[in-house]
């Protein structure tokens, strides 16, 4: 069963970081583009950044450009997100996911992990 | 404001058939990029419901159908279930932003 399970979400002060974890099992971690998406309390989603299986190519919303930096560890099947300069529209429950690439520049998300809740506020 | 426009909320009493819309342009729907359909039911993540405009993952009841064409698509639920009220958004890709991935605005279904 593919369990995706994120940790590291709290309460920080503008201007703070964070660094997201999700732990990966069920599949072979090493094999799949992943994903962070988050959604603003009583909002819609929204893509956040993208990481190719080995970790050579990354992709961000231009909101968190030069600010988080998406990293993994296949061989501890973690995904992470590091959060720098953190706002207080970056408040938000984050959701790692599981990428599926239909063909190139199309994807969509087939396994979301729970979420965890990032709240930046002084 | 989402590139990808659903409506707010849409209504249906059980055993009805709802349509929820998600409307693009020529960068996105209009150019041919796939619509994937996501459900958010209260307090919890977002599961795929559709994927590649009309396929349905394992274990997605066939009540649930997806369509595009031209600069729209659409997601179908027949036989609407209490279970069904959820959010419901759309997501694809636009070729004219830099963050090209984007989700619709999102959906809401109220089962009366």
């Amino acid at each position: 069963e593919v369990q995706l399970v994120e940790s590291g979400g709290g309460l920080v002060q503008p201007g703070g970081s964070l660094r997201l974890s999700c732990a990966a099992s069920g599949f072979t971690f090493s094999s799949y583009w992943m994903s962070w998406v988050r959604q603003a309390p009583g909002k819609g989603l929204e893509w956040v950044a993208n990481i190719k299986q080995d970790g050579s190519e990354k992709y961000y919303v231009d909101s968190v450009k030069g600010r988080f930096t998406i990293s993994r560890d296949n061989a501890k099947n973690s995904l992470y997100l590091q959060m720098n300069s953190l706002r207080a529209e970056d408040t938000a429950v984050y959701y790692c996911a599981r990428r599926i690439q239909l063909r190139f520049l199309e994807w969509f998300l087939d396994y979301w992990g729970q979420g965890t809740l990032v709240t930046v506020s002084s | 404001q989402s590139v990808l426009t659903q409506p707010p909320s849409v209504s249906g009493a059980p055993g009805q058939r709802v349509t929820i819309s998600c409307t693009g342009s020529s960068s996105n729907i209009g150019a041919g990029y796939d619509v994937h359909w996501y459900q958010q039911l209260p307090g919890t993540a977002p599961k795929l419901l559709i994927y590649g405009n009309s396929n349905r993952p394992s274990g997605v009841p066939d009540r649930f159908s997806g369509s595009k064409s031209g600069t729209s698509a659409s997601l179908a639920i027949t036989g609407l279930q209490a279970e069904d009220e959820a959010d419901y958004y759309c997501q694809s890709y636009d070729s004219s932003l830099s963050g090209n991935w984007v989700f619709g605005g999102g959906t809401k279904l109220t089962v009366l």
